[in-house]
């Protein structure tokens, strides 16, 4: 059964610097999104990303993230200069026109 | 506003107990859809179920069964004869018609299934 890949599975950073989570959604879906939940709380919705661009972002989604798709498989979050409260579990999600999200296995981002 | 509140926080039961997690939404959309995920200790979100805002039959699947009651903006979620292995955090989730439209979460319910 196809399904969404993340990687890496944990990165530890610096604060900051740079990092690139990655995700490959399932092939054949058009609908992306990037999610994070910080430890113990809530699922917060970050962006979502449509036929190359920008759906929607929400207020965590600062200019610090970015988002790009740069060969029609992967799916990418940078973040540009992590802070301490960008620790988190970041998920990536993708649908097809049917509307349920499937999630990759998240990446924990730990930034010291 | 759309919001989803999942006012228990922490469930524990013994094995083979029956057990329902409950899930309260808000939305002033008629089209939408209302999800339960289930997030176990190694932290991936595992979708269980869809409901769209239309559709009020209630579901099951094998131990698990669902209860959409749009007149109490309700979408209750009950295990029966929980396992150990059920112990996770579950999670409701709302989202608007549109195929783009992200899912909104509730806080979670932390189930501990004891044997």
């Amino acid at each position: 059964e196809p399904e969404v890949t993340q990687t890496p599975s944990h990165q530890v950073t610096q604060m900051g610097q740079e990092v690139i989570l990655r995700c490959v959604p399932i092939s054949n879906h058009l609908y992306f999104y990037w999610y994070r939940q910080i430890l113990g709380q809530k699922v917060e919705f970050l962006v979502s990303f449509y036929n190359n661009e920008i759906s929607e972002k929400s207020e965590i989604f600062d200019d610090q993230f970015s988002v790009e798709r740069p060969d029609g498989s992967n799916f990418t979050l940078k973040i540009r200069s992590t802070k301490l409260e960008d620790s988190a579990m970041y998920f990536c999600a993708s649908h097809a026109s049917t509307d349920t999200q499937y999630f990759g296995p998240g990446t924990r981002l730990t930034v010291l | 506003a759309q919001k989803v509140t999942q006012a228990q926080t922490e469930i524990s039961v013994v094995e083979k107990e029956d057990v329902t997690l409950d899930c309260v939404y808000e939305t002033r959309d008629t089209t939408y859809y209302l999800f339960w995920y289930k997030q176990p200790p190694s932290g991936e979100l595992v979708f269980l179920i869809r409901r769209n805002s239309f559709d009020e039959q209630n579901e099951i699947s094998g131990r698990y069964s669902w209860n959409f009651q749009k007149s109490t903006s309700s979408f209750n979620f009950t295990i029966t004869a929980s396992q150990v292995v059920d112990s996770a955090v579950y999670f409701c989730a709302l989202r608007r018609g549109r195929d783009t439209d992200k899912l909104i979460f509730g806080t979670g319910t932390r189930l501990q299934v004891f044997p």
